[in-house]
């Protein structure tokens, strides 16, 4: 499979503690973008990478959260002492940077937080 | 801000009907893209629209980019219980270095009873 991939699918974890989420792209993809999503609704944009740097962060993004491209290929999104609102689905998107581009979906981090 | 406005937000269907789900904004966007998502899992690119008054089909799906791209319809001929989903509209944010991150509608749930 060359699609996005994320992991774990499924994290439960107790308010308080931090958790690490790790996000694959499509291989040859210099753009990968974070996006949250709230039951029944749109995702909503948190940040975005182009190669290893780290373009743009959401007001959604507190302190809390932070995120990584080391190398330009996999990204981790880091959630320090979670509380029961950072409940969501964690969804990473990949695209090709040329005009008018696709954004291809992983199938997202389910968090739940105790 | 760019927004994106769906509707409706719900619909609930008996199968061999046809349905239209509409995606509205008071911007201009250089492309529209319409998702399918299924629970737990990312969503699924359908289409990209860019060009104004663009028709695009996919089987029983038909989609249209308004003229002035600020809004979009998706149109489901004959809806099956498979069309069963979270369908969303998203487009690309222009300018600066907040280029191609999306924007969301808020989606649209559509179940279809057999």
């Amino acid at each position: 499979d060359t699609g996005v991939s994320q992991d774990p699918r499924h994290k439960i974890t107790k308010r308080g503690q931090n958790v690490t989420f790790r996000c694959d792209p499509i291989s040859e993809h210099n753009r990968l973008y974070w996006y949250r999503q709230t039951l029944g609704q749109g995702p909503e944009f948190l940040t975005y990478f182009q190669n290893e740097a780290q373009l743009e962060k959401s007001r959604l993004l507190s302190d809390r959260f932070s995120a990584e491209r080391p190398k330009g290929s996999f990204s981790t999104l880091e959630i320090q002492r979670t509380e029961q609102g950072d409940s969501a689905m964690y969804l990473c998107a990949s695209s090709l940077r040329v005009i008018k581009e696709t954004q291809y979906f992983g199938p997202g981090t389910r968090l739940l937080v105790l | 801000t760019q927004l994106l406005e769906q509707s409706p937000q719900f619909l609930s269907i008996q199968e061999g009907e046809n349905l239209t789900v509409y995606c509205n904004s008071s911007s201009v966007f250089s492309s529209l893209q319409w998702y399918r998502q299924e629970p737990g899992e990312g969503p699924v690119l359908l289409v990209t629209v860019v060009t104004g008054g663009e028709v695009k089909k996919l089987k029983r799906l038909t989609f249209q980019f308004g003229d002035a791209r600020k809004d979009s319809s998706l149109h489901i001929t004959a809806a099956q219980p498979g069309d069963t989903g979270l369908y969303l509209c998203a487009g690309p944010n222009a300018g600066g270095t907040s280029y191609g991150k999306l924007t969301f509608g808020q989606g649209t749930i559509l179940t279809v009873h057999p």
